[in-house]
Formats: structure tokens, sequence, C-alpha cells
């Protein structure tokens, strides 16, 4: 069965830099879900879309900013990069109401 | 807003025991309860959900118990192998399209 798709899975950056992570839904999955996962953390809400229309937003900094395309996938953008932006991203989908299924991540690294 | 605690933090098992992960929630509009399983550097991987109409469920060796009057919902994993080690969250939500708040998650090692 198909799953969640996610690139890069692995990202280098230095300070200051910029980022874009990239989410493609499970196909018929009409909701994305970004979540950060620090070392050793729980993994954290970003925001998420329904519809293309963004449906809610957690602790995601200013410098953030998502969106989600005509085709259902995602796009994290993030600037201004900061070395606690590390961490793992994992994207999530979902269509029967609840149950959401997580993508394979992607690891930035911010040097 | 929603709050899950998650315990015990740490739980080493010998194969073939049982293992109990215990959580909390604070807001009585969470709904629906799944648990995830963690393997280091890998994605949460749905193991089994509870709805709030439901009391227990079952899916081979684990289930899950729901007592919504005092906000609890437990993991249970019965005749636990080595391949069970891994991190294990617990979460909840209103349903729907609403976000996953996750407990702190459980490190569960089995031993052979």
């Amino acid at each position: 069965a198909a799953g969640v798709i996610q690139s890069p899975r692995h990202l280098i950056k230095e300070k200051r830099e910029t980022a874009t992570l990239k989410c493609y839904p499970i196909p018929r999955h009409d909701t994305v879900y970004w979540y950060q996962q620090g070392p050793g953390q729980d993994p954290q809400f970003l925001i998420s879309f329904y519809e293309k229309m963004q449906s809610d937003k957690g602790s995601i900094p200013d410098r953030f900013s998502a969106q989600q395309f005509s085709d259902y996938h995602s796009e994290l953008n993030m600037s201004s990069l900061e070395l606690g932006d590390s961490a793992l991203y994992f994207c999530a989908s979902s269509f029967v109401p609840d149950t959401q299924y997580f993508g394979p991540g992607t690891r930035l690294t911010v040097l | 807003g929603e709050n899950v605690e998650q315990h015990p933090s740490t739980l080493s098992v010998q194969e073939g025991d049982s293992a109990v992960i215990k959580c909390t929630y604070s807001d009585s509009a969470s709904n629906y309860f799944p648990w995830y399983k963690q393997e280091l550097g890998k994605r949460p991987q749905l193991i089994i959900d509870i709805r709030s109409n439901v009391g227990e469920k079952k899916d081979q060796r684990i289930a899950v118990t729901l007592n919504k009057t005092a906000k609890h919902f437990s993991l249970h994993i019965t005749e636990t192998q080595p391949e069970d080690s891994a991190v294990y969250f617990c979460a909840a939500s209103k349903g729907n399209t609403d976000k996953l708040i996750f407990g702190t998650g459980t490190r569960l090692q089995v031993f052979p």
C-alpha cells in the first residue's frame, strides 16, 4: 500500500539558511499534519491542512510557514535556521477521521 | 490545552512477560486515543487505537483499555518478544482532523 512520502530524507544546513521540506500524502488523504521531534522527545504538532486550507496551528515559529497545494502535497518552509531547529520533521496524513499515518521523516541538521 | 502524561518512562521485561504502559489525559473533549511504536530514527507506527465509545480493544498480543471517567488509558502487550523493544507513545485527540497530543514516551526493552 502507498505510504506518506517525504523529501528530502536528510538535510544539512548552516545557521540563517532556509530549508524546504516536502510531503506527499497517501492518495485520497485530504489532511496533512506536520510534527517536529527533537532528540529523545515526543513529536510536537506544528501545523495542519484540510482540503488545502490551514486547519490548526501549534507551536510553529514565525520563521516557519507551510501550505498545501492543489495536488494535496504540502511544503514546510523554514527560514533563518537556528541550531535548535535540528530535529526530525514528520508529515502525517489522514482521510478516515482520526487515523494519522506518518511519513519516514526528514532529519534536519543545522550547523 | 490538552496534556498527556505517560508512565513509566522506561520498562524492562523478560521475553514472554507482559508489559503495561499507562497514560492520562486532561481534556474531557478528547475522544480518540492511538498508540504508536517508534524505533530509533524511524517513523511512529500506529499499532492500535481506541475511540471514546469503546472501553477495550484487542489485536492479537496487544490490547488497549480506556476509562473515560478517570481520563485514563493503557496499553497491554502480552507474550513480549525482543522485537517489541522500541519507544511507545500514547496520544490523544478530539478526533476528525484534530492534532495529536503525545505522551512523553516509554522505552520498552524486552530481554531474551
